[in-house]
């Protein structure tokens, strides 16, 4: 079982909805959550980061962390078709090497 | 460099050919790390240098794989009798220092393709 999991998709919504991304992971010593955002053929670009329970905003992103229940997600709110792409999500514990999800691709249809 | 700059952009390799591909990270970053990422997968550790130290080299599939960074700034990794296995994408990513990458991550390079056939 990979560290970090998530839904490989395609999730589909239409422009102007709300993206929500989700991630789970098992080491319950991750301290610092990434996501990160790849577009087809493209290296893999940082947009969030949070290390704090809670919810944690940048522009129209919104990263949330629940340690608790070993989750991370990630919201975009009036997403737009510029959003396609594949979103990485990365725990990072005590060992300063982040692990990554499959990732999901995300769908933004006019 | 502004950014993490890595070459070949693209590599295509005849089975059993030995390749080197070269990362070039941000000027002044002590970090370093390469990841391996196949097709619809996410980037899978490789292997870590702070400074010319190589601190985990976990990640390296088989003895067939080395990486250096000899002088602590530009690194290779080295794939000796490549195999069909072996193609994907070879990101390197730097970051400022250890500390740095847990509160804002790292920066990537745009990759090496590798090919094998």
């Amino acid at each position: 079982q990979k560290e970090v999991e998530q839904n490989s998709g395609p999730l589909s919504v239409p422009e102007g909805a709300i993206a929500s991304l989700n991630c789970t992971y098992s080491d319950r010593g991750s301290q610092s959550f990434f996501w990160y955002r790849q577009y087809s053929g493209k290296s893999p670009e940082l947009i969030m980061f949070i290390y704090s329970n809670g919810d944690k905003e940048d522009g129209r992103f919104t990263a949330q962390l629940n340690k608790a229940s070993q989750y991370v997600s990630l919201l975009i709110r009036d997403s737009q078709p510029s959003d396609s792409a594949t979103y990485l999500c990365a725990g990072l514990g005590g060992s300063y090497i982040p692990t990554f999800g499959r990732g999901t691709s995300l769908i933004v249809h006019p | 460099g502004a950014g993490v700059s890595q070459s070949p952009r693209y590599k295509v390799a005849k089975r059993g050919q030995d390749v080197a591909l070269r990362c070039d990270p941000i000027s002044g970053h002590v970090s370093l790390f390469w990841y391996q990422q196949a097709l619809g997968q996410g980037p899978e550790f490789l292997t870590y240098f702070q400074n010319e130290a190589q601190l985990d080299k976990s990640g390296l599939p088989s003895d067939r794989f080395f990486a250096e960074r000899p002088e602590g700034s530009v690194s290779t990794l080295k794939i000796q009798r490549t195999q069909q296995e072996d193609s994907a994408v070879y990101l390197c990513a730097s970051s400022l220092g250890t500390a740095s990458v847990a509160n804002y991550g790292y920066t990537f390079g745009s990759g090496t393709r590798l090919t094998v056939v």
